[in-house]
């Protein structure tokens, strides 16, 4: 059974900093693996996806890299900003659904 | 092109009774997935369909069933509500079973009482 994990729960930082968000998961037998950002009581937005055979993502502020054989993503965030305050999750998809983590928290301080 | 629609936004039901959530894919998306998150959890899939079949299931009772029509839209039906079926209900579409990007919906806030 695929296990999601995601650390730290929250983060708080000053406007400006830069974010890393770490996932890491226990079946490496994966297709591809996504980030997703959730805003209070909304749905979930994707962010970047990476196939299994790829490293890395980019996508404006925000790069994603995936190490498979060792069951890692990081998802960075350049120059927060208040604006990004929201849920990150990531998830990986192994046949035909994802299994999520908990998610990351973000506050961005102005 | 619209996205993922569901309805209703959001639902209180009391124990014991049943519901049925309402989901439209994305345009030309033939795959549906259904997902409970929990307050403060990930979301936990519960399944998926394919072309109007089911095409895998998650760790959920058979209480909770579901249906895909020929346009492709979607039902999550959930019979005998407890309260822990208090939850956000997700739908996501997708171009193909395996390798594409998953669009989700606002979701549907359900209440439990």
């Amino acid at each position: 059974k695929q296990e999601v994990t995601q650390i730290p729960a929250a983060l708080s930082v000053p406007e400006g900093e830069n974010l890393v968000l770490n996932c890491s998961f226990t079946d490496s037998a994966i297709y591809n693996l996504q980030w997703f950002r959730q805003d209070p009581g909304k749905g979930l937005t994707s962010l970047l996806l990476i196939q299994s055979s790829q490293r890395e993502q980019t996508s404006g502020r925000l790069n994603a890299s995936l190490d498979k054989s060792s069951g890692r993503s990081t998802l960075y965030i350049a120059a927060s900003q208040p604006g990004d305050s929201a849920t990150y999750l990531c998830a990986v998809k192994n046949d035909y659904k994802l299994s999520f983590g908990a998610g990351t928290t973000v506050t961005v301080r102005a | 092109e619209t996205g993922v629609t569901q309805s209703p936004t959001h639902l209180i039901k009391t124990r014991g009774q049943q519901v049925t959530l309402r989901c439209s894919s994305q345009s030309g998306h033939n795959t549906v997935s259904w997902y409970q998150q929990a307050l403060g959890q990930g979301p936990q899939f519960i399944f998926q369909y394919y072309r109007e079949e089911e095409n895998g299931r998650g760790n959920f009772p058979p209480r909770f069933s579901g249906l895909q029509f020929p346009n492709y839209s979607s039902e999550l039906n959930v019979n005998a509500l407890e309260l822990d079926d208090s939850a956000l209900y997700l739908c996501a579409s997708s171009l193909d079973l395996i390798g594409e990007t998953q669009y989700f919906g606002p979701g549907t806030r359900l209440l439990v009482l």
